[in-house]
């Protein structure tokens, strides 16, 4: 049971480029959460979703992009990197009921230069 | 207005001693739950405990447990007898709503603790 997988674990990108990220789980669960932690900063929610097929935006949602075709599968875009989006992004899973955690998957280190 | 607060960007304390790291909230929603994460320097988030808002009895897992003060609005995280493994990032999540809206996950910015040997 892989739970929350990540990919990928590390990458760096020239300004301007784009790329994708993925999240996959495995727990069929609901709802799915992009957040991108930086140092003094906590974690912030950059896109999430509720189900298949569903996105909203969270706290910081400019120059991302997100899409969820599959209930499994939670994708996060950046269409023209910046050096500003250089992070550690996370993803997580949530089940519908309220008492229990969030899943997360290993996190993502993102340069970009 | 911030939902989740943690005053303390870091804190020490000394291997054995027991160490508390503070968290207010902010919500009016009745129905919650609270959440404490390690995050040690390897990166992976780590859950240690869960507290429910209309739990009566303050949560408690191993050596954590759960200073739950409903009207204060704080759910303050006591670590007994501090090993230098709990070294780490330590943040404190809020899970708010009810029914539909229960997918509201908010952190606040971490407190780094040192255990000292």
């Amino acid at each position: 049971n892989a739970g929350v997988t990540q990919t990928p674990k590390f990458r760096v990108l020239k300004t301007g480029q784009s790329m994708t990220l993925l999240c996959a789980q495995d727990m069929n669960h609901e709802y799915m959460y992009w957040y991108r932690q930086d140092p003094g900063m906590g974690l912030r929610l950059i896109h999430y979703s509720v189900g298949e097929g569903t996105t909203a935006k969270g706290e910081v949602p400019d120059g991302y992009n997100v899409s969820r075709l599959k209930k499994q599968n939670f994708l996060l875009g950046l269409e023209s990197a910046a050096p500003s989006q250089t992070s550690v992004y996370f993803c997580a899973t949530l089940r519908q009921l309220i008492n229990t955690e969030a899943f997360f998957g290993q996190g993502t280190r993102l340069t970009v230069v | 207005a911030q939902k989740i607060t943690q005053t303390q960007p870091g804190m020490f304390v000394q291997e054995k001693e027991a160490v508390t790291l503070d968290c207010t909230y902010d919500t009016s929603d009745p129905s919650y739950g609270l959440f404490w994460y390690k995050q040690p320097s390897s990166g992976e988030m780590i859950f240690l405990i869960y507290q429910g808002s209309y739990d009566q009895q303050n949560a408690t897992e191993g050596r954590y447990s759960l200073n739950f003060q409903k009207a204060r609005k704080s759910a303050n995280l006591v670590i007994s007898a501090s090993q230098l493994g709990d070294s780490a990032m330590y943040f404190c999540a809020m899970r708010e709503g009810s029914g539909g809206s229960n997918y509201k996950l908010t952190f606040g910015k971490g407190t780094l603790l040192t255990v000292n040997p």
